[in-house]
């Protein structure tokens, strides 16, 4: 069985300031680890994934995440917040080991950014 | 253009009146999913199709019924609604392979009074 944990039910943090967002898990196998983005009213949207190579992922909007596999941790970052930035970010892991392996959501971070 | 479409967007129904929730992906996808979306408890897969005809059950498939008798479809079937199904639920699709990031609908917000 797989799952993941979001520590922080709410981040906030200043326009321009670093956003960092955080995520563990725990699966059996080789971890597949995704981040998707959800704002109000509309679906997830897919931002980056780790699947195997280097540990820093870049993704979309200038997010990035780091994967450690020591701590089993994949951290979402962003250098430089912005407003249009909140909404709420969903951690997911899949057993990359299972063809159909189920993707197991934490519970979600809502992060805000004020100007 | 690439989309997964839901459909209705919003329902407010009774308790035991049987509803359908579609899903619809433009997009050849193999693998389908439904999801229900609660408060402090993520997503939380409900079924999912890895193909024509081929269906299984996620977390909590009680009370829910899905069939997938074309590729791009896979209705969401609630036989007797209950208050407790009342939520947000998704409909996702991706290509085969774990590697693979699932595209997902807009949502259907439920409520079953």
């Amino acid at each position: 069985a797989q799952s993941v944990a979001q520590p922080e039910d709410q981040v906030n943090v200043a326009e321009g300031n670093p956003l960092t967002v955080k995520c563990t898990y725990s699966v059996s196998g080789n971890p597949y680890l995704f981040w998707y983005v959800q704002y109000p009213n509309r679906g997830l949207q897919f931002l980056l994934k780790y699947i195997t190579g280097d540990n820093l992922v870049k993704g979309s909007y200038g997010f990035e995440a780091e994967f450690n596999k020591s701590q089993t941790s994949f951290h979402l970052k962003k250098p430089s917040a912005l407003v249009s930035d909140s909404a709420l970010y969903f951690c997911a892991v899949r057993d990359g080991s299972d063809s159909w392996g189920k993707l197991q959501f934490g519970a979600g971070t809502q992060v805000v950014v004020t100007p | 253009e690439a989309q997964v479409t839901q459909n209705p967007r919003y329902l407010i129904t009774v308790t035991g009146k049987k509803l359908t929730v579609t899903c619809s992906q433009n997009m050849n996808h193999e693998y389908m999913s439904w999801y229900r979306q609660d408060p402090g408890l993520g997503l939380r897969q409900i079924y999912y199709s890895m193909n024509v005809e081929v269906t299984d059950k996620g977390d909590v498939p009680e009370g829910y019924k899905v069939s997938r008798k074309e590729k791009r479809n896979f209705p969401l079937i609630l036989e007797s609604p209950s208050p407790n199904q009342t939520s947000l639920y998704f409909c996702a699709s991706s290509v085969q392979g774990p590697n693979q990031p699932q595209h997902f609908g807009d949502g259907t917000r439920l409520s079953i009074l």
